[in-house]
């Protein structure tokens, strides 16, 4: 019953390739998101939907493109994939509550290898 | 450009005693700070936080303390336990864009018996 699930948990590919990563939570949360963890272990934002609306869209490259067909899934997907792409990703979720202060609920990761 | 920093990227502590993990963050506007504990194979798991309105919030054996004026907070646990064993990450937020929360490195820490 796990609250922010992603699927896979691992994924290997190969360069050029064009991959997909899922993102579902049932915390009836309105805000979801998509961390990048690098080698560096530096966990940072790459994009945030709130209510199916694209609220944050970091320097990202343009291969990667969310989609959320609902407030409950939020989904990755890569284009072209290249060896720099390798991380963990992380999905979470939130709800923005009256006070406004955002505490966000992580997913287990997915760690993707290009190889 | 890292608005948030966590110096020691490792820390070993005894069982029982205080361990105490330190945060330093450059922008003057971050009004929220959250504590997350992640374990290997997991993702980060929310432990605490703290408003700028405040300058100290407790939950059971984990304390955290902001001091504004130096820009720098700081998690204490106290009794430490094995169970702690995890790497430790601070995260702020500027009330202007609340959706975003600024992570720092990270902090590794070790409970050993």
């Amino acid at each position: 019953d796990t609250a922010v699930s992603q699927t896979p948990k691992y994924l290997v590919t190969q360069m050029g390739n064009d991959k997909s990563i899922k993102c579902e939570q049932n915390l009836g949360h309105d805000t979801m998101y998509w961390y990048k963890q690098d080698s560096k272990k530096f966990l940072k934002i790459m994009f945030s939907y709130n209510n199916k609306e694209l609220i944050i869209n970091e320097t990202v490259p343009n291969r990667f493109s969310p989609k959320s067909p609902d407030k409950a899934h939020l989904n990755l997907h890569i284009n072209s994939l290249e060896l720099g792409d390798s991380a963990v990703y992380f999905c979470a979720s939130s709800h923005r509550g009256q006070e406004a202060k955002n505490i966000q609920y992580f997913g287990a990761g997915t760690r993707l290898s290009v190889l | 450009d890292q608005q948030v920093k966590q110096n020691s990227p490792s820390l070993s502590v005894q069982e029982g005693r205080i361990s105490i993990l330190n945060c330093d963050y450059t922008n003057s506007m971050f009004d929220y700070f959250l504590w997350y504990k992640k374990y290997p194979a997991e993702g980060p798991t929310f432990l605490i936080s703290i408003s700028s309105i405040k300058d100290k919030n407790e939950d059971g054996r984990f304390t955290v303390f902001l001091n504004k004026s130096a820009k720098h907070l700081s998690l204490h646990i106290v009794p430490s336990q094995p169970g702690d064993s995890a790497v430790y990450f601070c995260a702020a937020s500027a009330p202007y864009n609340t959706d975003k929360l600024i992570f720092g490195t990270g902090t590794r820490l070790q409970v050993f018996p």
